[in-house]
């Protein structure tokens, strides 16, 4: 296991796509987080899993954006119909349950949507 | 509510001499806070938090609750700190807010 890994790590798509990104966390972490970051921003926060019940979801999570952690294991992040606006750098992190516990990001999934 | 203001976005030093990057936060409770950095082609990683009062890579970072900032220190900055640096505060772990960052340039 070497750390929090995230496919593909670059996605074009046409507006009005559909795109599904895939998310592994560290093996022994409940906690799974996904961020989006836009150019000349820090990771904003989309929603987090605790093993696999949703436990929170930003409201810059539209109902385009749908994310599932099935078994608690890996997480995917669904966008429907893309626009041009959810082109960003999508950002996974994992963790464990504690206070003060440090999060381990993925190098994340370029989406461009032309 | 923005919890976590990083004002500067740009910061160049010379190598050797002092960096102090800034943050403030919003948040009423018990904060916990954290510093994040990002090397060129690198993922986002931990640098050090405040609970473990700890220097990393001769940083340091002091909790202020009355001023509610977290300043990130360095007495002598080396070129390899050249970086994007995101102050970031969690809520009991459920979330992390982060800061816009500081991209931090270190001049020979």
């Amino acid at each position: 296991d070497t750390g929090v890994s995230q496919d593909p790590r670059h996605k074009i798509t046409k507006r009005g796509q559909n795109v599904t990104f895939r998310c592994d966390p560290i093996s022994e972490h409940n906690r799974l987080y996904w961020y989006r970051q836009t150019l000349g921003q820090g990771p904003e926060f989309l929603t987090y899993f605790q093993n696999e019940a949703q436990l929170e979801k930003s409201r810059l999570l539209s109902d385009r954006f749908s994310a599932e952690r099935p078994k608690g294991s890996f997480s995917t992040l669904e966008i429907q119909r893309t626009e041009q606006g959810d082109s960003a750098m999508y950002l996974c992190a994992s963790s464990l349950e504690t206070r003060n516990t440090e999060a381990f990001f993925g190098q994340g999934t370029r989406l461009t949507v032309v | 509510a923005q919890r976590v203001t990083q004002p500067e976005k740009l910061l160049s030093v010379f190598k050797g001499a002092p960096v102090e990057l800034k943050c403030n936060y919003s948040y009423s409770g018990s904060p916990e806070l954290f510093w994040y950095v990002q090397y060129s082609r690198q993922r986002l990683q931990l640098l050090l938090r405040h609970i473990s009062r700890e220097s990393i890579k001769g940083f340091t970072a002091d909790l202020n609750k009355g001023e509610t900032s977290f300043h990130l220190k360095k007495p002598f900055a080396q070129e390899e700190d050249s970086a994007m640096y995101y102050c970031a505060l969690s809520l009991f772990g459920n979330q992390f807010y982060f800061g816009t960052g500081t991209s931090l340039t270190v001049i020979p």
